[in-house]
């Protein structure tokens, strides 16, 4: 079974500043998908970032971006140029490819970016 | 586009009560996941639903608790004699099956148990 660790609870970050969230994974599997997802107070669940096992690449949208490294099993989220409305709960989650294609998320890390 | 609709967005119920929570899909959409979310957890995989069949319910706990997803209508994860501890945010999420693209959730719904 795979398991997805988020090892920071908390983060703070000063406004305009940059962050990076941690996360790793545990799996035998050689194909298959890393997302992080965005949950702020409204609950509702925003996709941020998506990365491709298969693809070496790290991916990257606008100030989000990944340091994906397949052999330690880490995959990383920084945030550039926090800003006020990046407070939220970030949650990593791993999705095996074929199957049932269902999520397997880690604990969180409560990110509050400060004025 | 309307997103994932789940209705209610809260929920109170007695214990020894039924909880029905509904989940309209996006429109295009014929596959449907159902995920729990306790106090300061992640979300859990519950059970995954393709129009009319259930397709993988390995979260689903094996009592009180079942899924549905009729030809026609939303789908609709049921709690029977609900206790304390099924008080939880349920989300919903929908995919077209062609790519995983993490697929979209609902805003859930907060179950809570009194």
């Amino acid at each position: 079974a795979q398991t997805v660790t988020q090892s920071q609870p908390e983060m703070s970050v000063q406004e305009a500043e940059t962050v990076t969230l941690s996360c790793t994974y545990d799996t035998s599997e050689n194909n298959y998908y890393l997302f992080w997802y965005k949950q702020p107070p409204s609950r509702q669940m925003i996709l941020v970032i998506r990365q491709e096992a298969y693809k070496q690449q790290n991916a990257t949208e606008n100030r989000f971006s990944v340091n994906f490294q397949k052999a330690a099993k880490s995959f990383s989220l920084k945030i550039s140029d926090s800003q006020l409305g990046d407070t939220a709960m970030y949650f990593c989650a791993f999705m095996k490819q074929g199957g049932s294609e269902k999520l397997v998320f880690g604990k969180g890390t409560k990110l509050t970016v400060n004025p | 586009n309307a997103g994932v609709m789940q209705n209610p967005r809260h929920l109170v119920r007695r214990r020894g009560q039924e909880a029905r929570l509904r989940c309209s899909p996006m429109k295009g959409h014929s596959h449907v996941y159902w995920y729990r979310q306790l106090p300061e957890e992640g979300l859990k995989f519950m059970v995954y639903l393709q129009k009319e069949n259930i397709i993988d319910e390995s979260g689903m706990p094996k009592e009180r608790f079942s899924a549905e997803f009729p030809k026609e209508g939303p789908s609709i994860l049921r709690i029977q004699q609900v206790v304390r501890g099924d008080s939880a945010a349920y989300f919903c999420a929908s995919s077209s099956g062609r790519s995983p693209n993490g697929y979209t959730f609902g805003s859930g719904t907060r179950l809570t148990v009194v």
